[in-house]
């Protein structure tokens, strides 16, 4: 139980276009999301927290303009990187807990987005 | 911003041996957990502990939490291969640390 599915695994955009990232709470409902940013060999940012049915919360230095994060739904979080440029090539990265919590967060396998 | 900072920043041992890993915490905090990340990939729960609570055990895992020192560690006993991973802390509010990366060597 507890799985969580982001998608797509990887993308490859031109810059100035926008991507959408899906993450979704396949087996239980989640009222919140993370969604994290990871650079080679270093830990996880956390860039947002994803509310369901209100808006997201930005951690401090994050373009909440750039970085549109959707939460429609208790299974659905969606980020999309608008106007992207190749600074903004990374790993994202989504997470989610049941309802019941705490438990540990179940995190999505990331998305790796190279802009060129 | 992150939470906290986990030490060593790499550690590389042999099959067999145990691997020990700290974590450091800023804030007062209800629980803290520990993650594993195969390069490239998601990452997966491992354990967690509340703040009520000094030790627990899961396999061969063993977490300690001081909440007086605001630390906590993890220990892996007769590693193996298969555990050479990164390692996270995080905190409640799911703030990470920056990591261990274990190599075990076979």
């Amino acid at each position: 139980g507890a799985v969580v599915s982001q998608h797509p695994s990887w993308v490859i955009c031109k810059s100035g276009t926008s991507v959408k990232i899906e993450c979704r709470s396949l087996d239980f409902q989640a009222t919140t999301m993370f969604w994290y940013r990871q650079f080679p060999k270093q830990s996880l940012m956390l860039m947002a927290t994803s509310n369901e049915g209100s808006k997201a919360t930005y951690e401090q230095g994050v373009e909440k303009d750039k970085f549109l994060i959707n939460h429609a739904s208790l299974t659905l979080s969606t980020l999309t990187v608008t106007s992207a440029h190749p600074e903004d090539s990374s790993f994202y990265i989504c997470s989610a807990s049941p309802l019941t919590a705490p438990y540990g967060y179940t995190f999505g396998s990331g998305t790796r987005l190279t802009v060129v | 911003s992150q939470q906290g900072e986990e030490d060593p920043q790499a550690l590389s041992i042999q099959e067999g041996e145990n691997a020990t890993m700290n974590c450091s915490y800023k804030t007062s905090i209800n629980n803290l957990q520990w993650y594993r990340q195969n390069s490239g990939r998601g990452l997966v729960h491992l354990i967690l502990i509340r703040s009520n609570e000094r030790e627990k055990h899961s396999g061969r895992l063993r977490v300690t939490l001081d909440t007086s020192k605001k630390s906590s560690s993890l220990l892996i006993t007769a590693s193996r291969a298969a555990d050479t991973a990164s390692y996270f802390c995080a905190t409640g509010d799911m703030r990470f640390g920056a990591g261990t990366r274990l190599t075990v060597k076979p």
